[in-house]
């Protein structure tokens, strides 16, 4: 079945420590992709996207993503991380159905906490 | 620039009354979706304009929901009765266009309690 899956419910990470979220997904065609963020009474904001070209991703407040068809994954990144990344990481696909697309599909979700 | 704009922002309802939402898009977006956000998922599109036109309403449960989106700007969401599954995160979000590169801007939800 089609679906897009983020494994980890809940993470926590030390404030300065790497984070990595994971994100998978299955779909006959690779669909774009996208990392959104929830914080606490604001809207969804889209981190970063990729559609195609270079597999590695730059996107804003210094998170980046890598695109692995092999592993049909699109794991998010951030070599640092600040009290202010707590909050909710969405994966999110629009299936490519070759000359037309589906509408924005997201997983569930992961929540971040950091430790100070 | 202003973005998306929703209200109100927290509802508490009994389970078969009514309830509607408003969302006033970003100036320009042509399109315009609703999306039902439950606790512990991710959001679910219910419907998206394109202007003042339907363009996919495949998840929208028709038998309680209705949207509309008069003159191609604002909308509202309504539900007519309410269950208790409705409980959720009513979010909308508005884009320049249609394409999949048109980046979707999503306003602040309206959080919905049926008791």
């Amino acid at each position: 079945a089609q679906s897009v899956t983020q494994p980890d419910i809940h993470i926590t990470v030390s404030e300065g420590a790497s984070l990595e979220l994971r994100c998978n997904y299955s779909y006959g065609a690779t669909p774009y992709l996208f990392w959104y963020v929830q914080s606490p009474g604001q809207g969804l904001q889209l981190l970063l996207k990729y559609f195609s070209g270079d597999t590695l991703v730059q996107g804003i407040k210094g998170f980046e993503a890598e695109f692995k068809r092999s592993q049909s994954s699109f794991n998010l990144r951030k070599p640092s991380v600040h009290w202010s990344d707590a909050a909710e990481y969405f994966c999110a696909v629009v299936p490519n159905y070759g000359g037309s697309q589906g509408n924005l599909i997201f997983g569930k979700g992961t929540k971040l906490s950091v430790k100070p | 620039e202003a973005g998306v704009a929703q209200s109100p922002r927290y509802k508490i309802i009994e389970k078969r009354q009514s309830v509607a939402f408003w969302c006033n898009p970003i100036s320009g977006h042509a399109t315009l979706y609703w999306y039902q956000q439950i606790l512990g998922q991710g959001p679910k599109l219910l419907i998206q304009f394109q202007n003042n036109g339907v363009v996919d309403d495949s998840q929208l449960p028709k038998d309680r929901f209705s949207a509309e989106r008069l003159k191609g700007v604002d909308s509202t969401l309504k539900i007519q009765p309410a269950k208790l599954e409705d409980s959720a995160v009513y979010l909308c979000a508005s884009s320049l266009d249609r394409g999949v590169w048109d980046e979707q801007y999503f306003g602040p939800g309206t959080r919905l309690t049926v008791t």
